[in-house]
């Protein structure tokens, strides 16, 4: 199973704030990542945060970590239906060769 | 800024044929290289990752005869798959790790490949 958890869909309404949330378990991640996914598309980094910070803001986004409760989310403020599209939190473990470890992503839709 | 190109995008190919998928850094010497397996409306799966000039870590449960990469210069990595089946249709991305950048170590993503078995 997956070691990054994410609920699997969301759905708000155009002009409201979206929230996802993302649970990991590797204590050792140094860095946390929001990636986003458009249908049949690659993966775009929206932003990320070093594990010493509590919280990131980067125009729209603000990214909140709780680390000891492994608990990362991303807010979306003023949520518009170009942000349609699946959000993946993602882990990097410098245990492991830095490799990125990825959530099961939660599908955001947008609703008038 | 840097990027990562994989080629081909897609490719259509028959079972029981091979294929080799590229990941190329174009501005910046990758020091390791990572390819991840993404199955419809799944997350990314982490397959293995490779360090220039020497062999590729698989993760578990990768078979690494089926799946074989080949890290030959510290700016292309290709992943072939071999004797393919339908199963292995996915989409395939690979990522480069170069040192420096804010986070000390930054990670850029391809845009990845589709694979059709047919």
């Amino acid at each position: 199973g997956e070691d990054v958890e994410q609920s699997l869909f969301l759905s708000v309404r155009e002009g409201d704030s979206s929230v996802i949330n993302c649970t990991y378990t590797d204590s050792s991640s140094t860095y946390l990542y929001w990636y986003k996914q458009e249908p049949g598309a690659g993966l775009q980094l929206l932003t990320y945060i070093f594990s010493n910070m509590d919280m990131k803001q980067d125009q729209r986004l603000t990214v909140l970590l709780n680390k000891k409760d492994k608990h990362l989310s991303l807010r979306i403020a003023d949520t518009q239906t170009g942000d349609s599209a699946i959000y993946f939190c993602a882990e990097r473990r410098y245990s492991s060769a830095s490799k990125i470890i990825f959530g099961s992503g939660t599908r955001l839709s947008i609703r008038p | 800024g840097a990027v990562v190109s994989q080629h081909p995008s897609r490719v259509i190919c028959k079972s029981g044929t091979s294929v080799k998928i590229e990941c190329r850094s174009l501005d910046f010497q990758a020091t390791t290289m990572f390819w991840y397996r993404q199955f419809p409306k799944q997350s990314l799966m982490l397959m293995a990752t490779s360090n220039e000039g020497s062999k590729a870590t698989y993760e578990q449960g990768v078979e690494k005869d089926k799946f074989l990469i080949n890290h030959a210069s510290l700016t292309l990595s290709t992943l072939t798959v071999t004797s393919a089946h339908p199963e292995d249709s996915s989409f395939y991305i690979c990522s480069a790790s170069v040192r420096g950048g804010e986070s000390g170590n930054t990670i850029y993503f391809g845009e990845g490949s589709w694979l059709t078995v047919v």
